[in-house]
């Protein structure tokens, strides 16, 4: 089973606009940290923001926002205000916090956004 | 503050030929991790390595790959003979505490790597 699920393999979104990228994980793991990676044209992968599974917020990083609904086991990215800039593939991942590998991240298949002037 | 730096950045090879992938951590991380992106596809993990310590190589094929992260020098990652189905991006990144569950994985900007 696939653990973390995108599944919109790409958006359009016009210029100020906000976007919702779509993610889902799997994992019987009660401890557990999510990440939002961009990368863009140029292929370097771009930190953007975490949300931990015992956290009681969304996390939020300036225009990003993370909705985190832990019982639907999603992890939502929303960038308000999209600026051309934002154009990129956007990666969900995951790392599960107990047992062998906890140091590893599981990517999703990434979401292509396109930002439209 | 560099960060995580990667060279060759384009690396063309013919089949059967070695290629040799380069990776100096970001400065004071002692952790490296190697992953791999196909076309379309995220990044799988390859290998995570310490200085001079392979820690989990589970990720990586059997055959032809190695890494090393000697105690002096960039990480390697050596790919003997390759084929064709090895052409892909591969992505360096390193951390300075494996481990803690919000500990981001600071990466570098890939080597990619064509067989002809």
């Amino acid at each position: 089973a696939q653990k973390i699920t995108q599944t919109q393999p790409g958006m359009f979104v016009q210029e100020k606009e906000a976007v919702t990228l779509d993610c889902t994980y799997d994992t019987s793991d009660p401890s557990y940290g999510l990440f939002w990676y961009k990368q863009p044209s140029s292929g370097e992968m771009i930190f953007l923001i975490y949300q931990g599974s015992y956290d009681q917020q969304n996390a939020t990083e300036g225009r990003y926002s993370l909705n985190f609904q832990k019982a639907r086991k999603s992890a939502n990215l929303v960038i308000s205000a999209s600026q051309l800039g934002d154009s990129a593939m956007y990666f969900c991942a995951m790392r599960e916090g107990s047992g062998a590998g906890s140091y590893q991240l599981t990517f999703g298949k990434g979401t292509k956004l396109s930002v439209i002037p | 503050n560099a960060g995580v730096m990667q060279n060759p950045r384009h690396l063309v090879r013919r089949r059967g030929q070695e290629a040799r992938l380069r990776c100096s951590p970001v400065k004071g991380h002692s952790h490296v991790y190697w992953y791999r992106q196909l076309p379309e596809e995220g990044l799988k993990f390859m290998v995570y390595l310490q200085k001079e310590n392979i820690i989990d190589e589970s990720g990586m094929p059997k055959e032809r790959f190695s890494a090393e992260f000697p105690k002096e020098g960039p990480s390697i990652l050596r790919i003997q003979q390759v084929v064709r189905g090895d052409s892909a991006a591969y992505f360096c990144a390193s951390n300075g505490l494996a481990g803690g569950l919000q500990e981001k994985l600071f990466f570098g900007s890939g080597t990619q790597l064509s067989v002809l």
